[in-house]
Formats: structure tokens, C-alpha cells, sequence
């Protein structure tokens, strides 16, 4: 079976604009999760789906961020108004275990966003 | 909260020659660790992870990680590097109960030369 993808795989975005990230996971998993890895550093949370809930917004890094996941699998990373500082590559992963229990994620391969 | 170090930016190593990347973590129960690789332009591939039971833990390409729960460390090693496992290693730690977020370190890069 096919792995987390994302699309676009790149993005270029004049500053002010709104983009739209898209992560199609693995078939069935449950959960699924965004994190934003800037130049140089480790990937760090922004949100985090169990189906179509969002359970955890908590690292979403201002109200220009928004993510959805409508019908409990593609999920939409959406940001408006894109600053400079919102360049970095953004990684979706799912996992098929709901809450409890033993789990791993699987990475897609990123977008990577450039604001000019 | 939980929090990852990973102390060595950048490592280089010849060759055959033995690999160990280094890793604390602060969490105060039971975490789960996992290490991950990323080469240029990919996503993060999982070598290897621990949730319980034996602390010395097998992975992909021939990498192992021991847990030692008194050093709060959970080291990533390699007998013998080849050239292709030059890449971006990243250590990440998550909570024992629910599926929750990693968190990762920095990560070391690892430059391997002939």
C-alpha cells in the first residue's frame, strides 16, 4: 500500500497570500498529525486529527493557521495571510492506533513552503 | 513537558568505522523513544523505537538504540557506517498512554567519509 503523501511537494508564496497544504494518509490510520520543520531544527507539533476531531491545536503558532480533516482521512493544513517566517517544511504523519496503546507514525515526505 | 537533546550538531565518521549519536530525554513516566533518519528532500523514515520490555532494541539497517532509564538516554548505534547512511538523524520521544505528539531534538547530521 501506497505511504502518506503530500501535495504540493513545493510551494512558492508572495507574501500575504493564503496557501493550502494537502496530506493524504495511509488508509485506515486514525490519526493523523502536522508539524512544521524549520531550516536546521527538528520537526515540532502543530495539530494533531483522531478521525475528523481535533483534538490538539495547541501548537498552531497564530489564527492564520487553520487544519481540517472533514471526513476523518485527507486533511487540509491551510495558512492565510503567509508571513516570511512561515517558510519551513511541513510534515503530515498518521498512525493507525486511536487513544492508548503502543503506536508509530509514518511520515510523508513534507511541502515545502518558501514566502517571498 | 517532555524535551529532547540530541548534544552533537554534526558528526563525521569514516567509513567502517562504529557510529554512536547521543540522546536525553526529560520526561517524568514511562516515554515512548523512537529514532528517525531523513535524508535530503525526504520525509522521516522510522529506524527503530522503544516501548517497553528489553532495553537494548533492534532496527532497520543494522542500527540498534539502548533505553537506560537512569541516564535518561536512549543512544543510537552502528557497528560498521557505510556511505549511504550519511543523513539527518532525529531522536523523539512521545507519552506512554494515547496517541499523542513527538516530540523531537534538533537533530545530528552525520557526514560519512572515505
Amino acid at each position: 500500500g501506497a505511504g502518506v503523501s503530500q501535495s504540493p511537494r513545493y510551494k512558492v508564496a508572495k507574501r500575504g497570500q493564503d496557501v493550502a497544504l494537502r496530506c493524504d494518509p495511509i488508509s485506515g490510520h486514525v490519526s493523523l498529525f502536522w508539524y512544521q520543520q524549520a531550516l536546521g531544527q527538528g520537526p515540532e507539533f502543530l495539530t494533531y486529527f483522531q478521525n475528523e476531531a481535533q483534538l490538539d491545536k495547541s501548537g498552531l503558532p497564530s489564527d492564520r493557521f487553520f487544519a481540517e480533516r472533514p471526513e476523518g482521512s485527507v486533511s487540509t493544513l491551510k495558512i492565510q495571510r503567509t508571513q516570511q517566517e512561515d517558510s519551513a517544511v511541513y510534515l503530515c504523519a498518521s498512525s493507525l492506533v486511536g487513544n492508548g496503546g503502543a503506536y508509530e507514525q509514518y511520515f510523508g515526505p513534507g511541502t515545502r513552503l518558501t514566502v517571498t | 513537558a517532555q524535551s529532547v537533546t540530541q548534544p552533537d550538531i554534526h558528526i563525521t565518521v569514516s567509513e567502517g568505522a562504529s557510529l554512536e549519536l547521543r540522546c536525553n530525554y526529560s520526561y517524568g513516566a514511562t516515554p515512548y523513544l523512537f529514532w528517525y533518519v531523513q535524508s535530503p528532500g525526504q520525509g522521516l523514515q522510522l529506524l527503530l523505537k522503544y516501548f517497553s520490555g528489553d532495553t537494548l532494541v533492534q532496527g532497520i539497517k543494522g542500527f540498534e538504540a539502548e533505553f537506560k532509564r537512569s541516564q535518561s538516554s536512549f543512544n543510537l548505534r552502528k557497528p560498521s557506517v557505510h556511505w549511504s547512511d550519511a543523513a539527518e538523524y532525529f531522536c523523539a520521544v512521545g507519552i506512554y498512554s494515547g496517541n499523542t505528539p513527538l516530540v523531537f531534538g534538533k537533530g545530528t547530521r552525520l557526514s560519512v567519509i572515505a
